[in-house]
């Protein structure tokens, strides 16, 4: 069973503040998913990533992909109040036989406080 | 409109009853989820169709079965339910021609079972 592993599980920090979210895995991923679920709702794709290396912006989040494809983060500047949320990153695995699974991570609840 | 619909949002019920959560979808996705998520755990999946005629277990399918009724329509059931299967259950579809299979998730059914 593959592991993905969030750090921190429970973040809460003052709006302007920067943070840095962490998930780490001993498996290779083809591909790494990130998405944000607020209370109520379903979670939504912000980003994937699928190169090792590979960085990517969405406004003032910056995703990264591990060189070895085991790990990724997520580093919020400058945090809002609207950036409160669930946040989960998913492993893709496509094995050499054309199974894929997806793994979900522990998920990192963040708290912006105005 | 969602694009996929979950019902019922809420529900409440005694040990030992039967229970159906149904999903809807107007993705046009051929691919359709049922994930279910406790705090701490993310998001563990419980069955998965890759299409009408195809269905397949996840990681946590005991005590669950499911039915995909047309490429739109995927219900989860929990033939008598137990206390330990309360939790946020979670329908997903996603396509098959896209290669990091992103999910696109419903907005939930908050299950309690007493």
């Amino acid at each position: 069973t593959q592991l993905l592993e969030q750090s921190p599980q429970f973040l809460s920090i003052q709006e302007g503040e920067n943070l840095t979210v962490y998930c780490n895995s001993s498996s290779v991923f083809s591909s790494l998913q990130w998405y944000r679920q607020e209370p109520g709702e379903g979670p939504v794709l912000l980003v994937t990533v699928v190169t090792g290396g590979e960085v990517k912006k969405l406004k003032r989040l910056t995703f990264q992909f591990g060189d070895a494809r085991k790990d990724s983060s997520l580093h919020i500047t400058a945090a809002q109040p609207g950036d409160t949320g669930l946040y989960l990153c998913a492993g893709l695995v496509i094995s050499n036989f054309g199974n894929e699974k997806l793994t979900f991570g522990t998920g990192t609840r963040l708290t912006i406080i105005p | 409109d969602a694009d996929v619909t979950q019902t019922p949002r809420n529900r409440i019920t005694k040990t030992g009853k039967r229970i159906m959560l149904e999903c809807s979808q107007t993705k046009g996705h051929d691919r359709m989820y049922w994930y279910r998520q406790d705090p701490g755990l993310g998001l563990r999946l419980i069955y998965y169709s890759f299409d009408v005629k195809d269905i397949n277990k996840g990681e946590i399918s005991d005590g669950y079965s499911v039915s995909r009724q047309a490429q739109a329509k995927f219900s989860l059931s929990l033939e008598s339910a137990i206390p330990n299967q309360t939790a946020l259950y979670f329908c997903a579809t996603s396509d098959s021609r896209t290669e990091t299979q992103p999910q696109h998730f419903g907005d939930g059914t908050r299950l309690s079972i007493l």
